[in-house]
């Protein structure tokens, strides 16, 4: 089956460190996949997003996530976490039947 | 400007009280979905529609009906709500055109006393 897992429920970092957010899929072909972001009482954001063209892929407010098949993993990164970055990530799987994994949630502390 | 409209916001309704939440796109995609986000359990889709009269169940249908009868619309119908379908719904809109990027409408949070 299909499946997206995200592997921490919850990441906390300090301001200023690097920031790492983990996911992993499963997939009978190459995905399309994607990271949303989502801040308390908001609604969803594309953050980025991985197509079959560059395994590394930028996306907005210096995050970056790169496609590794060999490890069926598209981990989410930003080298300094700032304040704003806390909310909820999600990995998702696109398709028709689009699968969302569980989310985590980054808490920046001062 | 490209948007996923949802009507209402917020919903406070009583068990058993039939309801519609409106979606609408003006992205002339073929896809769209419902969304339930419940804590801890991220997002489960509802239903999905790849086109105008297709329709198909998504993890969590139970409870819920749709219809796709215009490619821009995919109103969300709960017959009989229930306490546990207390949740915040999204509806998103896809085309594969786009890699299935989803297109997610602002959330309607509803309350079944």
């Amino acid at each position: 089956a299909q499946s997206v897992t995200q592997l921490d429920s919850h990441v906390s970092v300090s301001e200023g460190t690097p920031v790492l957010l983990r996911c992993n899929y499963s997939s009978s072909y190459s995905p399309s996949l994607f990271w949303y972001v989502q801040h308390p009482n908001k609604g969803l954001q594309l953050l980025l997003k991985y197509t079959s063209a560059a395994t590394l892929v930028k996306g907005i407010n210096g995050f970056e996530a790169e496609f590794k098949k060999s490890e069926t993993s598209f981990h989410l990164t930003k080298p300094s976490a700032h304040m704003s970055d806390a909310a909820e990530y999600f990995c998702v799987r696109g398709g028709f039947k689009t699968i969302f994994g569980a989310g985590t949630r980054l808490f920046v502390k001062a | 400007e490209a948007q996923v409209t949802q009507n209402p916001r917020y919903l406070i309704t009583v068990t058993g009280k039939k309801l519609t939440v409106t979606c609408s796109q003006n992205m002339n995609h073929e896809y769209m979905s419902w969304y339930r986000q419940d804590p801890g359990l991220g997002l489960r889709q509802i239903y999905y529609s790849m086109n105008v009269e297709v329709t198909d169940k998504g993890d969590v249908p139970e409870g819920y009906k749709v219809s796709r009868k215009e490619k821009r619309n995919f109103p969300l119908i709960l017959e009989s709500p229930s306490p546990n379908q207390t949740s915040l719904y999204f509806c998103a809109s896809s085309s594969p055109s786009k890699a299935y990027e989803q297109y997610f409408g602002p959330g309607t949070r509803l309350t079944v006393t």
